[in-house]
């Protein structure tokens, strides 16, 4: 089956714990994306990434950080340094302009 | 900067009417604009989309109308069911255009309710 995985589903995390979701995709896209969404609001744009080792910051980049090392991989790093992190993660892909596939999302919960 | 403004933010039809969702961009460079579902605990999935070069796309119940010149654009459910309650987002992209990724600005989102 071709799509996105994403994991875990649902992440609980500490103050001041760093976390890393993953993000997978055997799609063959080029481009890989990564979204906050928060109740009541559209998604915000993180981090992208256009090819391997190469990405840029999106409209709400701080507190987060990322790696492309391979096409198919693109894992989100939630640090301390960002204040509010609970929020539903959406990684998406796509071949060039047009239509972005989705995964299914990960629950991050601060404790 | 980009914007993408939605409404209605809740949408309550009776099974089998017509729902209507509206969406205004800023950015006059758009040229792609994907509407999105997405059901509880989900990722979204596009339904449809339409590119700035027609005014309108039909597939089956669903279909989107794109006007340029006031920068709106609409999503139109007809003969609705149960099973289309969720989560609307429409979005706005340049595509490639200058060179710019294909980067979605997001609307924030429509709750579309049918009663059976």
């Amino acid at each position: 089956d071709g799509g996105i995985t994403q994991s875990p589903k649902y992440l609980f995390r500490k103050e001041g714990q760093n976390v890393t979701l993953s993000c997978e995709q055997n799609l063959n896209h080029d481009a890989m994306y990564w979204y906050r969404q928060d109740p009541g609001q559209g998604l915000r744009l993180i981090y992208y990434s256009q090819i391997v080792n190469d990405f840029q910051k999106g409209d709400i980049a701080e507190g987060y950080s990322v790696s492309r090392e391979k096409k198919e991989s693109f894992p989100l790093t939630v640090t301390s340094a960002q204040k509010n992190p609970t929020a539903f993660y959406l990684c998406a892909s796509s071949k060039g302009p047009g239509e972005q596939f989705f995964g299914p999302g990960t629950r991050l919960t601060v404790l | 900067g980009e914007n993408v403004e939605q409404h209605p933010s809740t949408l309550s039809v009776q099974e089998g009417d017509s729902a209507v969702i509206k969406c205004t961009y800023s950015d006059s460079a758009s040229n792609y604009f994907p509407w999105y579902k997405q059901e509880l605990g989900k990722g979204p999935q596009l339904i449809i989309d339409i590119r700035s070069n027609v005014g309108e796309k039909k597939d089956q119940r669903i279909a989107v109308t794109l006007n340029k010149t006031a920068k709106h654009f609409s999503l139109h459910i007809t003969e609705t069911q149960p099973e289309d309650s969720a989560v609307y987002f429409c979005a706005a992209s340049r595509g490639n255009y200058g060179g710019a990724t294909n980067k979605l600005i997001f609307g924030t989102g429509t709750l579309l309710a049918v009663q059976p």
